[in-house]
């Protein structure tokens, strides 16, 4: 069965720097990912997500990610970290093929940011 | 503008009672789905729809059950609530096979 793992609960960091959110899955095919963030009292929004092609791919809001398939990990960057991207960022992950539309979503990291 | 919508922000009932949380999608979506979402747990997903008149049981069914009668509007119904069913309760809709899921703002149950 799939799985998604946030290794990290919370995360805080201070303005400017930059983030790194990570992200480990497990799938018996190949997978599509994806990148949510939660705002308070919000639904999710989606950031980013990869399909196939270019591993690195950008998203909105400046994020960017990496799929590497070696390690099973698809990690959520920002070079950047402004006051407005405290939230909680979800890591989803569905089926490629077959499999239906379900996503499968990681626990989430809650992510404060220190100004 | 892309939209989903829920019926209510915040709710409370009492324990017991019948439970109806309403989702609307103005997008022509085929799949629409239900998720709960929990401190810890992250989303976990109750029922989906695929069409019209069509469900299927997600992770967590037990105590819900789900109406679609038109195409834009998904409903939740918890036949009799319970206090471990308060939660925050997200709807979304899929757009076509692309799996980006668009998301209703969240609806968050409380049962005392």
């Amino acid at each position: 069965a799939q799985s998604v793992t946030q290794p990290d609960i919370h995360i805080t960091v201070s303005e400017g720097a930059s983030l790194e959110l990570r992200c480990n899955y497990s799938y018996g095919a190949t997978p599509y990912l994806f990148w949510y963030v939660q705002s308070p009292g919000q639904g999710l929004q989606l950031l980013l997500k990869y399909f196939s092609g270019d591993t690195l791919v950008q998203g909105i809001k400046g994020f960017e990610a990496e799929f590497k398939r070696s390690q099973s990990s698809f990690n959520l960057r920002k070079p950047s970290v402004h006051w407005s991207d405290a939230a909680e960022y979800f890591c989803a992950v569905g089926p490629a093929t077959g499999g239906g539309n379900k996503l499968t979503f990681g626990t989430g990291t809650q992510l404060k940011v220190e100004l | 503008d892309v939209k989903v919508t829920q019926s209510s922000r915040y709710l409370v009932k009492r324990t017991g009672e019948k439970v109806f949380l309403e989702c609307v999608q103005d997008m022509d979506h085929e799949n629409m789905f239900w998720y709960r979402q929990d401190p810890g747990l992250g989303l976990r997903l109750i029922y989906f729809s695929y069409d019209v008149k069509m469900k299927e049981k997600g992770d967590i069914p037990e105590g819900y059950s789900v109406s679609r009668e038109k195409k834009e509007r998904f409903s939740l119904i918890l036949e009799s609530a319970s206090t471990n069913q308060t939660s925050m309760y997200l709807c979304a809709s899929l757009a076509g096979t692309s799996y980006e899921q668009y998301f209703g703002p969240g609806t968050r149950l409380t049962v005392t």
